[in-house]
């Protein structure tokens, strides 16, 4: 079945302790991208990255890093956490293409 | 910069009606327009997606159109099902896949 999959789905964490949200995707896309969602706000995109080893900054790229070492993989990664990054993030892929945007189920994060 | 409005931010139609939703944005120069189905706690799922050189698509009841000089889509759903209740988005691609989205509009299709 073609899907992306994002882990944790949920996660509680606390300020400054470091943390990894995985996707991985198994439709070969060339295209994957982090958003969070936020109320009132919409989806912002985060980071973004067209292939392997190539990333590129989002609107919102603050306090966020990504890698591309294999295609199907795009970790998000929060160095220092904050409770400002408290959100609803979801990962996406595509062909570049097609561009039809295929998403993960989402993580929420707390961050105390 | 481009900015995605969506109106109504909420709608509540009863079972059967035919409705519109609207979502326009601010810069023309697009490659594409997508529509997406968000159910609570998941994730988006694409139903349409225009390219700019189109000016319709259709998927079942469900009909996109797109009028680049005046900046507007609207998604048509005929024949509403209590099963379409959900939030629905518009994003925009102004080029190199960097989508820009709509906040969406929430319909209840109701029995």
């Amino acid at each position: 079945e073609a899907q992306v999959t994002q882990n944790p789905r949920y996660l509680i964490t606390v300020t400054g302790k470091k943390l990894t949200v995985t996707c991985s995707q198994n439709m070969n896309h060339e295209y994957m991208s982090w958003y969070r969602q936020d109320p009132g706000l919409g989806l912002r995109q985060i980071y973004y990255s067209m292939n392997v080893e190539v990333t590129d900054k989002g609107d919102v790229p603050e306090g966020y890093k990504v890698s591309r070492k294999e295609k199907r993989n795009f970790p998000l990664i929060l160095e220092s956490p904050s409770p400002n990054q408290t959100s609803l993030y979801f990962c996406a892929s595509s062909f570049i293409n097609t561009g039809e945007l295929f998403f993960g189920e989402g993580s929420r994060l707390t961050v105390l | 910069k481009q900015e995605v409005t969506q109106i109504p931010a909420a709608l509540s139609v009863p079972e059967g009606e035919n409705l519109v939703l609207n979502c326009s944005f601010t810069d023309s120069a697009i490659y594409n327009l997508q529509w997406f189905r968000q159910d609570p706690g998941k994730g988006l799922t694409s139903l349409l997606l225009i390219q700019s050189s189109q000016r319709e698509q259709t998927s079942g009841r469900l009909n996109a159109s797109l009028d680049k000089s005046s900046g507007r889509s609207t998604l048509y759903i005929a024949a509403s099902q209590p099963g379409d209740s959900a939030t629905y988005l518009c994003a925009v691609d102004g080029g190199g896949n960097k989508l820009t989205f709509g906040t969406g509009t929430q319909l209840k299709v109701e029995l």
